[in-house]
């Protein structure tokens, strides 16, 4: 069964202290990995997009890397805006679909 | 460009009611998939319609539909809402590549459903 684990569940951070955020992922044939970011109360937010093992995106203070069988967000000099719930999905391989499989979400809280 | 409108925001029901929700994509995108979210559940994938057509169906009971008009513009109904329901419902845009899988989704705001 396709299936997409986040830990941790939740991460208290210092401002300025840097983390990594683990999204690990049993699919039969990754079609892409997404990562979003979810305010309270709001949409999630697209972050990036991984393809294939070996690719690493970067945005400002976070760098998404991804290998065969987990995906990192790494979080550098994190700032209280950085406050959110980070969620990882893949694309389901089977047949001509958008269908997105989640994991739960890690939600970071980044104190100042 | 604007993003992914979805209306209601809120919703209040009782049970046994129905409910219709519905989602304007990004301009140009022609593929709407939606989503429900619950503490429990998280994101969970309800179906998706590309062109007017369902493409895919998450493991739903059959009181959720769901449709998309030649705009692209697409609704999602409940019946016979239960307290269970209770749930922000998420829609999502995406520009398939020729036709083909959707890439990136970009989500609108969500309607808040409260059953009681």
């Amino acid at each position: 069964e396709d299936q997409v684990t986040q830990s941790p569940e939740a991460l208290r951070l210092q401002e300025g202290e840097s983390s990594s955020l683990n999204c690990s992922y049993t699919v039969s044939g990754l079609r892409g990995l997404f990562w979003y970011r979810q305010d309270p109360g709001k949409g999630p937010e697209f972050l990036f997009t991984l393809y294939s093992a070996g690719e690493e995106k970067e945005k400002e203070r976070l760098k998404a890397t991804l290998t065969k069988k987990e995906s990192f967000l790494h979080i550098t000099a994190p700032k209280p805006e950085d406050s959110a719930t980070y969620l990882c999905a893949v694309q389901a391989p089977s047949g001509n679909t958008g269908k997105l499989i989640f994991g739960q979400g890690t939600t970071l809280q980044v104190k100042p | 460009k604007a993003g992914v409108t979805q209306t209601p925001r809120y919703l209040i029901k009782t049970r046994g009611q129905q409910v219709t929700l519905s989602c304007s994509p990004i301009s140009g995108h022609r593929s709407v998939s939606w989503y429900q979210q619950t503490p429990g559940q998280g994101l969970q994938f309800l179906f998706e319609y590309f062109s007017e057509t369902q493409r895919n169906k998450g493991n739903f009971p059959g009181r959720f539909s769901g449709r998309q008009f030649s705009n692209s513009r697409s609704e999602m109904n409940v019946s016979t809402l239960e307290l269970g329901d209770s749930a922000l419902y998420l829609c999502a845009s995406s520009l398939p590549l020729r036709g083909g899988p959707s890439n990136e989704q970009f989500f609108g705001p969500g309607t808040r459903l409260t059953v009681l």
